[in-house]
C-alpha cells in the first residue's frame, strides 16, 4: 500500500458518458497530480494541483477537470467519454514539487464502451 | 523530441546484476536523471535519482558518465519481483510539467 488511494480500481461506462474518479493523497503531502496511460501513449502527465490550487497543466483535454478538495483529495471528471478515453489513470502526491518525492496510487482503470 | 534512449527490452538471470542503459546526449547542466519503474499496470515506483554523482540506495545504484550523455541504472541482484519497466526520465526541478511525459522505457524480464 502506498498511501495514495484511489477510486473505484475499475470502470466501465458507455461513450458519451461522464465519470469521477478520486484520489486521496499521502498524509501530508500537498500536492496532487493526475496521469493518463493508455497503450498506445504511455504515461502522460495530465494535471497538478498543490493544496487546493491548480498548478500545472499537461496534455489534459478539454472535455476533463479536475479539483482538489479542501480536505486535499482530487477528483478528475472527464465527461463526454469516447472510446479513445479507456485508459489507467493514476494518481500522484507529493509532499512539494521534487519528482523524487512522488507516490503513485495503483490507479483506475477505465474502460468506454 | 525524446530526452531519452533506452533499449526497449532486457532479460536478466535471477541473482545476476540488471545493468539498465540510458542515452540523454542532449541533457543541460541543471536537468537530473531519474529512475521509475512500472510493475504490470501498476503506479510507477520512484527508483533513484542523480544529477552527476554516482548515487546508490537500497533499490539501486546509478551511475552518470562524465560527461551527463549517458547513465546506467544496476540492479545488484535481480529478482522476479524485478520484472518491470524501468522509464529513465531527465528533467529539471524547475521544469514544467507541460512539457514532461514519461518514454518507452526499457521492459526489463528477470527470469529463474
Amino acid at each position: 500500500d502506498s498511501g495514495v488511494t484511489q477510486t473505484p480500481k475499475h470502470l466501465i461506462t458507455a461513450t458519451g458518458q461522464r465519470v469521477t474518479l478520486r484520489c486521496s493523497p499521502r498524509s501530508g503531502d500537498l500536492s496532487v497530480y493526475w496521469y493518463q496511460q493508455s497503450l498506445d501513449q504511455g504515461l502522460q502527465f495530465l494535471i497538478q494541483y498543490y493544496n487546493g490550487e491548480e498548478r500545472a497543466k499537461g496534455n489534459i483535454l478539454e472535455r476533463f477537470s479536475a479539483q482538489q478538495f479542501p480536505d486535499l483529495h482530487s477528483e478528475l471528471n472527464l465527461s463526454s467519454l469516447e472510446l479513445g478515453d479507456s485508459a489507467l489513470y493514476f494518481c500522484a502526491s507529493s509532499e512539494d514539487s521534487y519528482f523524487y518525492g512522488y507516490t503513485f496510487g495503483s490507479g483506475t482503470r477505465l474502460t468506454v464502451v | 523530441d525524446a530526452k531519452t534512449t533506452q533499449p526497449p527490452s532486457m532479460d536478466c538471470a535471477e541473482g545476476r546484476a540488471a545493468n539498465l542503459p540510458c542515452n540523454h546526449s542532449t541533457i543541460s547542466g541543471n536537468e537530473y536523471v531519474y529512475w521509475y519503474r512500472q510493475i504490470h499496470s501498476q503506479g510507477p515506483q520512484y527508483i533513484i535519482h542523480g544529477l552527476k554523482n554516482n548515487e546508490t540506495n537500497e533499490m539501486a545504484s546509478l551511475i552518470i558518465t562524465e560527461d551527463r550523455k549517458s547513465s546506467t541504472l544496476i540492479l545488484p541482484h535481480a529478482t522476479l519481483r524485478d520484472t518491470a519497466v524501468y522509464y529513465c526520465i531527465v528533467r529539471a526541478q524547475t521544469d514544467s510539467w507541460g512539457k514532461f511525459q514519461f518514454g518507452a522505457g526499457t521492459q526489463v524480464v528477470v527470469t529463474p
